[in-house]
């Protein structure tokens, strides 16, 4: 079936530096989502990208959906201690499903 | 505006014993309802997904069951847990259209001894 590789699993990060998390896919997705699930925490709902190019920006996060609609990418700039978490993409699947990413976790070392 | 309940937030049960956990969604009509397990640090396993009432698709063959009583209403139960169905149990809900967002409950944190 339809899957949505995330990379890299883990990532360790010293405040203030840069963070990306990237989404693959093997086939044409329908949109793509993010999620961001704090420690303890449920997963909360981002952002959706839906248009090929697509560029979202929400402060210091810039989502980015590839033009083919098989990738994505998440990038914090200057990360602080409150970007801790698993981050999660989703992708929209061929049956209008979402299909999820086994997720990035980030860690900021003040 | 909308709310998802999921109760308990944790439990522990020994191995054997029945599971019932219950999740329900206020604010919205005829969503689509899901329920996820999460082992620890790991991502997110599709369990069930339910579209309507008594409407209910399995993902993963296992000793869980799911049912949708009401609208609004999504269980998850067992009759004799494993060990290995120890987790983090997440409901969500989503607008009945395609590849919509979906909203997550607290979660239950499920231990069994």
């Amino acid at each position: 079936g339809q899957q949505v590789m995330q990379i890299p699993q883990y990532q360790h990060v010293q405040e203030g530096e840069d963070f990306t998390t990237y989404c693959n896919s093997s086939t044409t997705l329908s949109n793509i989502q993010w999620y961001k699930q704090r420690p303890g925490g449920h997963p909360v709902f981002l952002i959706q990208l839906v248009k090929s190019g697509e560029v979202k920006k929400q402060k210091r996060l810039t989502f980015q959906f590839g033009e083919a609609k098989k990738n994505s990418s998440l990038h914090i700039t200057a990360t602080q201690t409150t970007d801790v978490g698993t981050y999660f993409c989703a992708g929209g699947g061929s049956q209008g499903n979402l299909i999820f990413g086994k997720g990035t976790k980030l860690s900021v070392k003040p | 505006s909308q709310t998802i309940h999921q109760w308990p937030a944790t439990l522990v049960q020994p191995v054997g014993s029945p599971l019932s956990l219950e999740c329900t969604v206020e604010g919205t009509s005829n969503p689509n309802l899901y329920w996820y397990r999460q082992a620890a640090g790991r991502g997110l396993q599709l369990l069930f997904y339910s579209v309507g009432i008594g409407q209910i698709s399995s993902e993963v063959p296992q000793n869980l069951s799911a049912s949708r009583p009401q609208d609004r209403q999504f269980i998850l139960s067992s009759k004799k847990l494993l060990l290995s169905d120890s987790g983090f149990y997440l409901c969500a809900w989503s607008r009945d259209r395609r590849n919509q967002p979906q909203h997550f409950g607290d979660g239950t944190r499920l231990s069994i001894l």
